[in-house]
């Protein structure tokens, strides 16, 4: 089963401050996202990543950044947390190999950015 | 823009009664369509997935989907709800010729479900 990993479940940081959140998975998939999800506003895609050193901006990409240094692991930074990123964060992974391939999501991480 | 639409915010349902929820979206040509549901405290899990074939799709704990392509929807069915049903439910769309890539979620569905 697959098994996506992120770092932390609850994570309180202060304004200004630089803040990485962490996310492993173990099926050897090409593919990794982040998301954050707000109430009412679904999912939305901050950067996704289809190889290692790749990356892509998703929608809403101002304000954070990305490193995949290694195909497993996908790190959000949080350059100066601000309030209004004050979120649950949700990263994914899939294959990228066929067409119709589900992405596998972690548990989340709440961040609150005081 | 290229959008897709949930368009019931919370549905609040008895046990045993039937569920649909809408989900419409706005992009031509082939698309991959998902459904993901989120039980409370629980990471989104795929329901069901549509990329080709049958229009009708049967995913798990007795939900199904029909893809009617003229529509442009994707809507989700469960002839009998219960109690456990209680979660959020989203839909995605691959938009087309992007696939295995990035999926854009409507902005989802809270499902309540009374004993």
């Amino acid at each position: 089963d697959v098994k996506v990993t992120q770092s932390s479940r609850y994570l309180v940081k202060r304004t200004g401050e630089k803040v990485f959140l962490e996310c492993v998975q173990d099926m050897d998939h090409e593919n990794m996202f982040w998301y954050r999800q707000d109430p009412g506003l679904g999912l939305r895609l901050i950067y996704f990543s289809y190889d290692v050193k790749m990356k892509e901006k998703g929608d809403i990409p101002e304000g954070y950044s990305v490193s995949r240094e290694k195909k497993e692991r996908f790190s959000l930074i949080l350059e100066s947390a601000s309030t209004n990123q004050t979120s649950m964060y949700l990263c994914a992974s899939s294959r990228r190999d066929r067409a119709g391939q589900p992405q596998h999501f972690g548990d989340g991480t709440r961040l609150s950015i005081l | 823009a290229q959008s897709v639409s949930q368009h019931n915010h919370h549905v609040i349902l008895s046990e045993a009664a039937s569920l649909e929820l809408g989900c419409n979206y706005s992009y031509g040509g082939t698309v991959n369509l998902f459904w993901y549901v989120q039980y409370p405290g629980q990471h989104l899990q795929l329901l069901l997935k549509y990329f080709s074939g049958d229009p009708l799709v049967k995913g798990i704990k007795g939900f199904e989907a029909e893809f009617i392509k003229s529509k442009f929807s994707f809507n989700l069915r469960k002839p009998s709800v219960q109690w456990s049903d209680t979660a959020e439910y989203f839909c995605a769309v691959t938009p087309p010729g992007q696939a295995g890539t990035a999926l854009i979620f409507g902005k989802g569905t809270t499902l309540s479900v009374s004993s």
